[in-house]
C-alpha cells in the first residue's frame, strides 16, 4: 500500500488567497484526522472523520477553516481566506477501527503551507 | 487544559546508552498509549503502545512502562543507536477510541 497521500507537499500563497489540502487515506481506512502542527501549539487535532462523516470538528480553528470527504478515498481542508498565522505543517492521517485496540494512526508526509 | 504532557522538549544520548522518554497526562479515562516517531519531513509513525490494563510492553530495543497512579508513562531504548534520532511523541486515547491526544514531543539525539 502506497500509505497515506497528500497534496501538495509545498504551498505558498499570499494572504487572502484560498488554499486547499488533499488527502488520500489508506485504503479500507474508516477513520480520517487532519492535524496541524506548530511550533508554539505543537500537533493539534482539527478535525475527524469516521465512515466519511465528520465527527469531531471541535479542533477546527475558525470559520475560515473546513473540511469535506466526499468519498472513502479523499478528503480536503480548505481554508478561505488564509492568513500568515495559518503557516504550518498540516497532517493528514487515517486509521482502521478494530485493526489494533490502540487504534495507531497512519500519517501522510504533511503539506508546508506559507502564507506571506 | 493539556492532557499529555511531554516536560522534556530535547534529550541527548549516547550511542549504546540508553534513552528515557517520558510523558504525563491527566485524564484518568484513556485507554491506550501510543509512542510515535517523527523524522523531519515526514509525518510521525507508530512505534509502540501500552493498555491501562497493563504495566510494561516491549517491543525490541524498545519498551514502555505505564504507572496509572501517578498518571506516568515512560519509553525506554536500549541501546540507542544514532538512526533513533528524531522527535518522540506521546499520545492517549480514551472511550472516544477514534481520537488520540497528542503531547508536544521530545526531541533526542543519540550521538555517536
Amino acid at each position: 500500500d502506497a500509505g497515506v497521500i497528500q497534496s501538495p507537499r509545498h504551498e505558498v500563497t499570499e494572504m487572502g488567497q484560498e488554499v486547499t489540502l488533499r488527502c488520500k487515506p489508506i485504503s479500507g481506512h474508516d477513520y480520517l484526522f487532519w492535524y496541524r502542527q506548530t511550533m508554539m501549539r505543537g500537533l493539534e487535532l482539527l478535525i475527524y472523520f469516521n465512515n466519511n462523516v465528520p465527527i469531531d470538528d471541535s479542533g477546527m480553528p475558525e470559520d475560515r477553516f473546513s473540511a469535506k470527504m466526499p468519498n472513502a478515498s479523499f478528503s480536503t481542508l480548505k481554508i478561505q481566506p488564509s492568513e500568515p498565522r495559518d503557516s504550518a505543517v498540516y497532517f493528514c492521517a487515517s486509521s482502521l477501527s478494530g485493526l489494533t485496540p490502540s487504534w495507531e494512526q497512519y500519517f501522510g508526509p504533511g503539506t508546508r503551507l506559507t502564507v506571506t | 487544559d493539556q492532557q499529555v504532557k511531554q516536560n522534556s522538549p530535547s534529550l541527548s544520548v549516547q550511542e549504546g546508552r540508553i534513552s528515557i522518554l517520558n510523558c504525563d497526562y491527566t485524564n484518568s479515562m484513556f485507554d491506550y498509549f501510543l509512542w510515535y516517531k517523527k523524522y523531519p519531513a515526514e509525518g510521525p509513525t507508530f512505534l509502540i503502545s501500552i493498555s491501562s490494563i497493563k504495566d510494561k510492553n516491549e517491543d525490541g530495543r524498545f519498551t514502555v512502562f505505564l504507572n496509572k497512579s501517578a498518571k506516568h508513562l515512560s519509553l525506554h531504548i536500549v541501546p540507542s543507536q544514532p538512526g533513533d534520532s528524531a522527535v518522540y511523541f506521546c499520545a492517549a486515547s480514551g472511550w472516544d477510541a477514534g481520537k488520540s491526544t497528542f503531547g508536544d514531543g521530545t526531541t533526542l539525539t543519540v550521538k555517536p
